[in-house]
């Protein structure tokens, strides 16, 4: 069965602070790991990764994919109080053709403390 | 801007009543996926839908939930008859057919639906 897990399921944090958000993924047809960030309303994407090694990066959030350790980290560095959400991980599948379905993570919520 | 519309916002009926809800996609977009979410089982894929033909609804409770396409711009997903435990916000995502960001769904405002 396709899965992916995400880690820790919470973390509090003080503004500034430096967060490291892991997923990992057991599937088969490996096509691509995409993060969202979900506050009180819908998920909101954030990065998709295709490829192992290389870095995306969006202001202070950013993520790179590990296809040997079959795992993605998301790093925020000096953390806010608006990034406090819910992070989560999806894996899309490659079952050919466009637009796939992808597999969530329960996801890991974070709390920035002023 | 372009986004993924959802209506009702907010619904609360009764057990056994009908629920039907709707979902726009973005213009363009030619997949559309229905994804119900609570606190114990996170985002679950209920159906997905690419040029508006059912291609997967093997989340979805058959005996009780249906979900069509009547047209490109519109996607309905239905309840009936409601149970307590269909208590959820319910997302409608759609995505893109060509492009490097193939992947990428676009989620509306979802859903919240309470079932007395």
């Amino acid at each position: 069965e396709d899965k992916v897990v995400q880690s820790p399921l919470s973390l509090v944090v003080h503004e500034g602070d430096t967060v490291t958000l892991n997923c990992s993924y057991e599937v088969t047809n490996f096509r691509s790991l995409l993060w969202y960030k979900q506050e009180k309303k819908a998920p909101t994407f954030l990065f998709m990764l295709t490829s192992s090694g290389i870095e995306k990066k969006s202001g202070r959030l950013s993520s790179i994919l590990d296809k040997k350790e079959l795992s993605s980290i998301l790093n925020i560095t000096a953390t806010q109080t608006g990034d406090s959400a819910i992070y989560l991980c999806a894996v899309g599948l490659n079952y050919g053709g466009a637009t796939n379905k992808l597999i969530f993570g329960t996801g890991t919520l974070l709390a920035v403390q002023p | 801007d372009a986004r993924v519309t959802q209506t009702p916002r907010h619904k609360v009926t009764e057990m056994g009543q009908e629920v039907t809800m709707r979902c726009q996609p973005i213009l363009g977009h030619n997949t559309v996926f229905w994804y119900r979410q609570t606190m114990m089982q996170g985002l679950e894929l209920l159906a997905y839908f690419r040029n508006r033909a059912p291609l997967d609804d093997s989340g979805m409770p058959k005996d009780r939930f249906s979900a069509e396409m009547p047209d490109a711009t519109l996607a309905t997903l239905k309840i009936q008859p409601s149970e307590p435990r269909d208590s959820a916000v319910y997302f409608c995502a759609s995505g893109a057919p060509t492009g490097w960001h193939t992947d990428t769904q676009y989620f509306g405002p979802g859903t919240r639906l309470t079932v007395l």
